[in-house]
């Protein structure tokens, strides 16, 4: 079962930032963050991922609380490409064992015009 | 859009027949999974080849079989299809044994049983 909790979707006006949050209250100390999206009729795209500080890169900002049971990933700007399903996922950040992903059921973000 | 490839794009098969499915893993990678993703839901993990070698599997049955070839692109094969097999197969390649653990996940294929 995933691990991690998400709305099952949001709307976003194009052009403002889009707030995914997530909770992920029996995280470990192992374990990452990561998340990922799926746009309609596409294979999941990795977008970021975290352990306990803010990250950014040119996608998107990860926030993670200072307990850790829960983050938002940050859109800065929406556009109508955002559309898709983001998946929130905790797992551990380890080398030759397996590194599946478990994904629930995501949250559907709808950016409109 | 990562360099990972599969084929076909789309199948259709009958209930009982058998499948392979097939996956290029992006250049360098030597990690692949695969994952089924039926309609409305997540992907599932079914498997993960390491170097050749099965690493990993999740819940399914044993008629879902893989393999790993030396230039690390992967087959998928099912046997005795059933309806409920009907899905989006996701391949993701990853390199393994590194501090970096995105997967990168091909297009799909879109199998249908009926």
């Amino acid at each position: 079962d995933a691990k991690t909790t998400q709305p099952t979707s949001m709307d976003c006006a194009e052009g403002r930032a889009a707030n995914l949050p997530c909770n992920h209250s029996t995280i470990s100390g192992n374990e990452y963050v990561y998340w990922y999206r799926q746009i309609h009729s596409q294979g999941p795209q990795y977008i970021i991922h975290g352990l306990k500080n803010n990250e950014t890169n040119e996608m998107a900002s990860l926030i993670i609380t200072e307990d850790r049971k829960s983050s938002t990933l940050i859109l800065p700007h929406a556009t109508l490409r955002d559309t898709a399903v983001y998946y929130c996922i905790v797992r551990p950040n380890y080398g030759g064992a397996t590194n599946k992903l478990i994904f629930g059921t995501g949250t559907l973000l709808a950016v409109q015009p | 859009e990562t360099g990972v490839t599969q084929s076909p794009t789309h199948l259709i098969k009958t209930r009982g027949q058998q499948v392979t499915l097939r996956c290029s893993s992006q250049s360098g990678h030597n990690t692949v999974s695969w994952y089924q993703q039926a309609l409305g839901q997540g992907p599932q993990f079914i498997f993960q080849y390491y170097r050749e070698e099965e690493n990993g599997r999740g819940n399914f049955p044993p008629r879902f079989s893989g393999l790993q070839f030396p230039n690390y692109s992967s087959e998928l094969n099912v046997n005795a299809l059933e309806l409920d097999d009907s899905a989006l197969y996701l391949c993701a390649s990853s390199l393994g044994g590194s501090t970096s653990y995105e997967q990168y996940f091909g297009p799909g294929t879109r199998l249908t049983v009926t």
